[in-house]
C-alpha cells in the first residue's frame, strides 16, 4: 500500500529566509505526487503536483518541488518565505494508480516569524 | 477545475444525533471521495462514491456509521450517524477533475459533537 512520511511535524522560518519541507513516499510504480497548503479554516489549495516528465515541478506562490526517485522523495521548497506562507502543508501520493484518490502524509505545520 | 460547494459549513451536534452533509459540484464528475480531517490530523479517506453504484468503504469506515448517496453525477452526501464526541473533524469533499485526473477539494464541514 502506500504511504507518504513527513519527517518534520513543525518548522519554525524567518519571514526571507528559504524553506525545504520533507516528503518521502513509498509506491511501487511512478507515483502521482501531490502537495497541498491548509491555512487555517480554510480548505485544501494545490500547490504542485507531479504526474512525470521534468523532475522539478513549479507551482504557485514560489514554490517548486524536486521528484528525486532514487530517494523516494518529493520535498516541496520556496527561496524565500513571506509570512503568509504560515499554514499547514500536506504531501499526497495517488492511490492505485490514481491521481484524485489520495493518501496524505501527517503534515508539516510552518511558522514564520517576522 | 471543480468548484466544490460543501453543506453546512460548520455544525454543533448533540451526541447520538446523525448529521447529513452535502457536496454539489458545478460540473458533472465520475469519482467523488469523502475524507475526514480528526483534529490536529492529517485527512483520513473514508469512501469513494461512483454514481449508480454502492459506495467504497476504506479499512476502518462501515455504511452504517458513515452512509454515502451519490444520485446523480454532481451530487453527493455524507451522514454521520449516532454521532459521539470523537467524531468531531472536519469532513472533506473531493472529486476527480477531468482533465489531468486530479483532485479538487470542498472547504470542508467543521463538526464538533457535544
Amino acid at each position: 500500500a502506500q504511504s507518504v512520511t513527513q519527517p518534520d511535524i513543525h518548522i519554525t522560518v524567518s519571514e526571507g529566509a528559504s524553506l525545504e519541507l520533507r516528503c518521502n513516499y513509498s509506491y511501487g510504480a511512478t507515483p502521482y505526487l501531490f502537495w497541498y497548503v491548509q491555512s487555517p479554516g480554510q480548505g485544501l489549495q494545490l500547490l504542485l503536483k507531479y504526474f512525470s516528465g521534468d523532475t522539478l515541478v513549479q507551482g504557485i506562490k514560489g514554490f517548486e518541488a524536486e521528484f528525486k526517485r532514487s530517494q523516494s522523495s518529493f520535498n516541496l521548497r520556496k527561496p524565500s518565505v513571506h509570512w503568509s506562507d504560515a499554514a499547514e502543508y500536506f504531501c499526497a501520493v495517488g492511490r492505485s494508480g490514481t491521481a484524485s484518490k489520495l493518501t496524505f502524509g501527517t503534515g508539516t505545520r510552518l511558522q514564520v516569524t517576522l | 477545475s471543480a468548484v466544490i460547494s460543501q453543506k453546512p459549513s460548520r455544525d454543533i451536534c448533540q451526541r447520538g444525533t446523525s448529521l447529513t452533509i452535502q457536496c454539489q459540484v458545478d460540473s458533472q464528475v465520475t469519482m467523488m471521495f469523502w475524507y475526514r480531517q480528526q483534529p490536529g490530523q492529517s485527512l483520513t479517506l473514508i469512501a469513494t462514491a461512483n454514481q449508480g453504484s454502492e459506495a467504497t468503504y476504506e479499512s476502518g469506515f462501515v455504511i452504517d456509521k458513515f452512509p454515502i448517496s451519490r444520485p446523480n453525477l454532481t451530487f453527493s452526501t455524507l451522514t454521520v450517524s449516532n454521532m459521539s464526541p470523537e467524531d468531531s473533524s472536519i469532513y472533506l469533499c473531493s472529486v476527480e477533475g477531468s482533465g489531468t485526473g486530479e483532485a479538487f477539494f470542498g472547504q470542508g464541514t467543521r463538526l464538533t459533537v457535544v
